[in-house]
């Protein structure tokens, strides 16, 4: 079965700095999809980027960046100048053709004014 | 923000009651979610389906139990609230496609506290 894995439970950062959150994950599949979710609190979980497994090039949205790593199944995500909006869980999951997701146990990220 | 409704917000209610938490799309979306989540933890996956009268159970056991007669309803049932039901119910949904990938989209979340 497909594992997903968040390493850090909690994490912090200055605004307008860097963060990166750590996920791995474990399958024998060659094709699937990689996705980062955001959960500000009290609030609607939010997709924020996603990466197909097949495509080389790293996924970036506006400040959000993934770090994909295929052959060591490593899967982060880097915020780039941090804002206190980003203050939220964050939850790494896999999906393999129409299967549904596997979420990892989320890292909490914590903005330093 | 995506269009998937989730109704009531917040629910609070006597052990033993009978509660329906609902969740609708309007997205038109074949697949559908229901997660369970305390508090800044993971979410465990309780049940889904993948159209109208099709339903499974998930990766979390749950006393509840799901139905699914139109493409934008999935309402979650609770025939007896206990304590332990307490927590967050997250509804979810994603359209199907061909070659796979799954987008999910959340709903507000209800929040259940069963005294």
């Amino acid at each position: 079965a497909q594992t997903v894995t968040q390493s850090q439970p909690e994490m912090s950062v200055q605004e307008a700095e860097t963060v990166t959150l750590s996920c791995t994950y474990d399958t024998s599949e060659s094709d699937y999809y990689l996705f980062w979710y955001k959960q500000p609190p009290s609030r609607q979980m939010i997709l924020v980027i996603r990466q197909e497994a097949y495509k080389q090039q790293n996924a970036t949205e506006n400040r959000f960046s993934v770090n994909f790593q295929k052959a060591a199944k490593s899967f982060s995500l880097k915020i780039s100048d941090s804002q206190l909006g980003d203050a939220a869980m964050y939850f790494c999951a896999y999906s393999f053709g129409n299967e549904k997701l596997t979420f990892g146990t989320g890292t909490r990220l914590t903005i330093i004014p | 923000e995506a269009d998937i409704y989730q109704t009531p917000r917040y629910l609070v209610i006597g052990t033993g009651k009978k509660i329906t938490l609902e969740c609708s799309q309007t997205m038109g979306h074949d697949k559908m979610y229901w997660y369970q989540q305390d508090p800044g933890m993971e979410l465990h996956l309780i049940h889904y389906s993948y159209g109208v009268n099709s339903t499974e159970k998930g990766d979390l056991s749950s006393e509840s139990t799901v139905s699914r007669i139109r493409t934008e309803h999935f309402p979650l049932t609770l025939e007896s609230a206990r304590p332990s039901h307490t927590s967050q119910y997250l509804c979810a949904s994603s359209e199907f496609r061909a070659g796979g990938q799954e987008t999910q989209y959340f709903g507000p979340g209800t929040r259940l506290l069963v005294l």
